[in-house]
């Protein structure tokens, strides 16, 4: 099945004590992205790759990393989390090139950081 | 101010009725347009995407795109309860970045 898998699905954790959120796609997708989803706000783009070893900043970095060293991963870092980190995270992929480059999302990430 | 702009509702409509969302963007480079619809607690899933002036119809939707005016729409015919959700609206630039609306939740009632 086609599908973007992220773990864990929910993390409660404390101010600076490091963390990973995984994500991995089986699509041969060579775009991948990391958004976050607070209330009012709607969905905004942290980081953004398009392709090995290729990634970019979205509209809200700070304070998180990424690394693509396989095309199927692109893991999220916060190094020293902070509780205004706390918020619904989605990662996505999709094909590169196309017009109607449809994102597939994953299942969503929520991270309370107290 | 956002590059993609919705009103955030909640738009309440009665089943059966049409329910009209609307978006506007800025970005005169964005070249296609996304419709999401998202569930509460759920990951966005794509309805529609549109990218040439004009409607584009797929069974009860319809999408709208007038890029003169800066437009997009989502047309939703004989609404169902279960449309409920916050349907979000997104840009792809040509560097394929997709930048998101802030959603309109709509409520459909019984």
């Amino acid at each position: 099945e086609a599908q973007v898998t992220q773990n864990p699905r929910y993390l409660i954790t404390v101010t600076g004590k490091k963390l990973t959120v995984t994500c991995s796609q089986n699509m041969n997708h060579e775009y991948m992205s990391w958004y976050r989803q607070d209330p009012g706000l709607g969905l905004r783009q942290i980081y953004y790759s398009m392709n090995v070893e290729v990634t970019d900043k979205g509209d809200v970095p700070e304070g998180y990393k990424v690394s693509r060293k396989e095309k199927r991963n692109f893991p999220l870092i916060l190094e020293s989390p902070s509780p205004n980190q706390t918020s619904l995270y989605f990662c996505a992929s999709s094909p590169w090139g196309k017009t109607n480059n449809e994102q597939f999302f994953g299942p969503g990430t929520r991270l309370t950081v107290l | 101010q956002k590059e993609v702009e919705q009103n955030s509702g909640p738009l309440s409509v009665p089943e059966g009725a049409i329910a009209s969302l609307n978006c506007t963007y800025s970005d005169r480079g964005s070249q296609s347009f996304f419709w999401y619809r998202q569930y509460s607690g759920k990951s966005p899933e794509l309805i529609m995407f549109i990218y040439s002036n004009g409607d584009k119809e797929d069974g009860r939707f319809t999408a709208q795109l007038n890029k003169a005016s800066q437009y997009v729409s989502l047309l939703i015919r004989d609404s169902q309860p279960s449309d409920s959700a916050t349907y979000l609206c997104a840009g792809l630039t040509a560097g394929n970045m997709l930048t998101f609306g802030g959603g309109t939740r709509l409520m459909v009632k019984p």
